[in-house]
């Protein structure tokens, strides 16, 4: 089952622009990671946020976090054609055992025209 | 340090055949699960073995089983194929730690089912 879900499916921007990624989730997560996927191929990690956590930054990626309303967002600022790709949030939960469970969105299709 | 690895590549099966499919670790990591990802979908957990025992499972059925060996490779198993099977199979590597981690992601293994 899904968790996550991002918003919009898919995003047109010109390059040079800055592009918004937006993931809703629906329990009590421990932290929520943003991952990305080239043309299906293996996914790259972004950056994680852990829950007592409000705001992060990574080079050109501003991630939010608001607990409250279960929701996160992705910022890419100044984005480039090679950002051109699929954006994936995914909320981690303890399972028990040691076990920690990732759970993935659908994604948000990103494409950056040159 | 060297990354994920998965083989094969790409794998074409037909319905009710069994399959392997390997992974191996990233150098130091001591956690491997193994995810299903459809077309057009977000990855689906399917389990996750720590100390060479499965110590979190998706919704999956138990025809879909693994292994995880002293050197940190991992094997997931899939007996009986269906056609619903065809997907894009990844399997991640990370460290267990308090409050979750960041997954390090294979290429993947693009399985189809005739």
């Amino acid at each position: 089952s899904q968790q996550g879900e991002e918003d919009p499916q898919a995003l047109s921007i010109q390059e040079g622009e800055n592009a918004t990624m937006n993931c809703s989730y629906k329990t009590s997560i421990n932290n929520l990671q943003w991952y990305r996927q080239n043309s299906g191929r293996g996914l790259v990690h972004l950056i994680l946020i852990r829950s007592n956590e409000r705001e992060k930054h990574s080079g050109r990626l501003r991630v939010t976090l608001d607990t409250s309303k279960k929701s996160s967002s992705l910022l890419i600022t100044a984005s480039r054609a090679a950002d051109t790709a699929s954006y994936f949030c995914a909320t981690q939960t303890y399972s028990g055992a040691g076990s920690y469970q990732l759970t993935f969105g659908k994604g948000t299709k990103l494409s950056v025209i040159p | 340090e060297t990354g994920v690895t998965q083989s094969p590549t790409h794998l074409i099966k037909t319905r009710g055949q069994q399959v392997t499919l390997r992974c191996s670790s990233q150098s130091g990591h001591n956690t491997v699960s193994w995810y299903q990802q459809a077309l057009g979908q977000g990855p689906q957990f399917i389990f996750q073995y720590y100390r060479e025992e499965e110590n979190g499972r998706g919704n999956f059925p138990p025809r879909f089983s693994g292994l995880q060996f002293p050197n940190y490779s991992s094997e997931l198993n899939v007996n009986a194929l269906e056609l619903d099977d065809s997907a894009l199979y990844l399997c991640a590597s990370s460290l267990i730690g308090q409050g979750g981690n960041e997954q390090f992601f294979g290429p993947g293994t693009r399985l189809t089912v005739l």
